[in-house]
């Protein structure tokens, strides 16, 4: 099984900031089968990255994502005020089981 | 438009049964591999099961495996989850999603499993 670790677990910062995410993953994920979720209290996820750079559609351009292997960042290049929120990487390669990190929380400074 | 529609939580005393149920629309159901998807009160998400197209691939998380059975019905565009042996560490909202990378998610349904 694919373990994922993501650090920060919390960024603290203020609107118009650069947030960057990592997600580490303890062996290669195959094809960069990495997508990353966006969550807010009392909703459900949000896919925001598939293949690990690809933007889920309606997904604003603010968002990217990029690495392989087992190394992979989240980058929110100017935060706005919705995007204070918790954040997880989800590795989907070759087969079940289809891993979550433990999430990153970004919170406002 | 996806919408994912789960339904069948509530609560269940310890050992007890449940089946989850997650009626889709707005995609073809019987095209996509089905997931169920649980995050516990405060904590973060846990994949728990996903089925293929067909229904004959059947995946389960090891904290599941042997309790939790997934199942679909393709002419009803509908996912079940059936769990026996609730434990208390179960109670979680659950949530379906199609695909391996979750690109739609219902409101999920929560269950909780208490005396």
């Amino acid at each position: 099984e694919i373990v994922l670790t993501q650090s920060p677990g919390t960024l603290s910062l203020s609107p118009g900031e650069r947030a960057t995410l990592s997600c580490r993953a303890s062996q290669s994920i195959s094809s960069s089968y990495l997508a990353w979720y966006q969550q807010k209290p009392g909703q459900a996820p949000r896919l925001l990255i598939y293949g690990a750079s690809s933007r889920a559609t309606g997904i604003p351009d603010r968002f990217s994502g990029s690495g392989s292997g087992t190394d992979f960042t989240l980058t929110i290049s100017r935060l706005e005020p919705e995007d204070f929120a918790v954040y997880y990487c989800q590795q989907y390669g070759s087969s079940p089981p289809f891993t979550f990190g433990p999430g990153t929380k970004v919170d406002i400074k | 438009e996806v919408q994912l529609v789960e339904s069948g939580g509530g609560l269940v005393q310890p050992g007890g049964s449940l089946r989850l149920s997650c009626a889709a629309s707005g995609f073809t159901f019987s095209t996509y591999a089905m997931n169920w998807v649980r995050q516990a009160p405060g904590k973060g998400l846990e994949w728990v099961s996903t089925i293929s197209t067909g229904g004959y691939g059947t995946y389960y998380a090891d904290s599941v495996k042997g309790r939790f059975t997934i199942s679909r019905d393709n002419p009803k565009n509908t996912v079940y989850l059936h769990m026996n042996s609730l434990r208390a560490e179960d109670t979680a909202v659950y949530y379906c999603a199609p695909k391996y990378y979750f690109d739609s998610w219902g409101q999920g349904t929560l269950v909780t499993v208490s005396s």
